[in-house]
């Protein structure tokens, strides 16, 4: 098992280019997420899902959109990269239909960092 | 709305000294999760632990150690004879009984463990 991985690792954007990351997970999750960590700050969350198909945003999901066609991608969406953009982000997965826990717990991708010139 | 906060920032201890590393969290649901994930330097993050807010039990993992306490809505975590490898950045999240599961974090305490 992969887990959780994220595509690109790094990247640098000019402002008001657009760009897309990847998410993928091979734990057949349910759940998946993305959030954002700036400099001495917890994680925030973006937007997230709770199926294929479904989408709904978190916490800070202006600027962002996000695409979940397939169980196991979770795709983010920058459509016009802005300075305020650059930070880390990841994405994490979680619940398995059936599971005896009612909130399961979240695992992370390894992140991207991304710069916004 | 649920609220996680870490007061402290960052602490320094020299190795196998025991450290102790607060969490204090916010909601008006009786149903919740606690979590504690560490950021090693290299970025990732590393899940640690997940309590139900019905189990106040204490909690121990060789020498990382965990204190439940609902009265306080303390969730703390102890590390006990610190290691140089312990440095990173730790997590306090909490999360709602509720469809989606998201995670709410602090905002980390850096440790930094000297030799």
């Amino acid at each position: 098992n992969a887990g959780v991985t994220q595509t690109p690792k790094f990247r640098v954007l000019k402002t008001g280019q657009s760009m897309t990351l990847l998410c993928a997970q091979d734990m057949n999750h349910e759940y998946m997420y993305w959030y954002r960590q700036d400099p001495g700050m917890g994680l925030r969350l973006i937007h997230y899902s709770v199926g294929e198909g479904t989408t709904a945003k978190g916490e800070v999901p202006d600027g962002y959109n996000v695409s979940r066609l397939k169980k196991q991608n979770f795709l983010l969406g920058l459509e016009s990269a802005a300075p305020s953009q650059t930070s880390v982000y990841f994405c994490a997965s979680s619940y398995i239909r059936g599971s005896v826990y009612s909130t399961d717990t979240q695992y992370f991708g390894p992140g991207t960092r991304l710069t916004v010139l | 709305a649920q609220k996680v906060t870490q007061a402290q920032t960052e602490i320094s201890v020299v190795e196998k000294e025991d450290v102790t590393l607060d969490c204090v969290y916010e909601t008006r649901d009786t149903t919740y999760y606690l979590f504690w994930y560490k950021q090693p330097p290299s970025g990732e993050l590393v899940f640690l632990i997940r309590r139900n807010s019905f189990d106040e039990q204490n909690e121990i993992s060789g020498r990382y150690s965990w204190n439940f306490q609902k009265s306080t809505s303390s969730f703390n975590f102890t590390i006990t004879a610190s290691q140089v490898v312990d440095s990173a950045v730790y997590f306090c999240a909490l999360s709602l009984n509720n469809a989606g599961n998201m995670l709410t974090f602090g905002g980390g305490t850096r440790l930094m463990v000297k030799p």
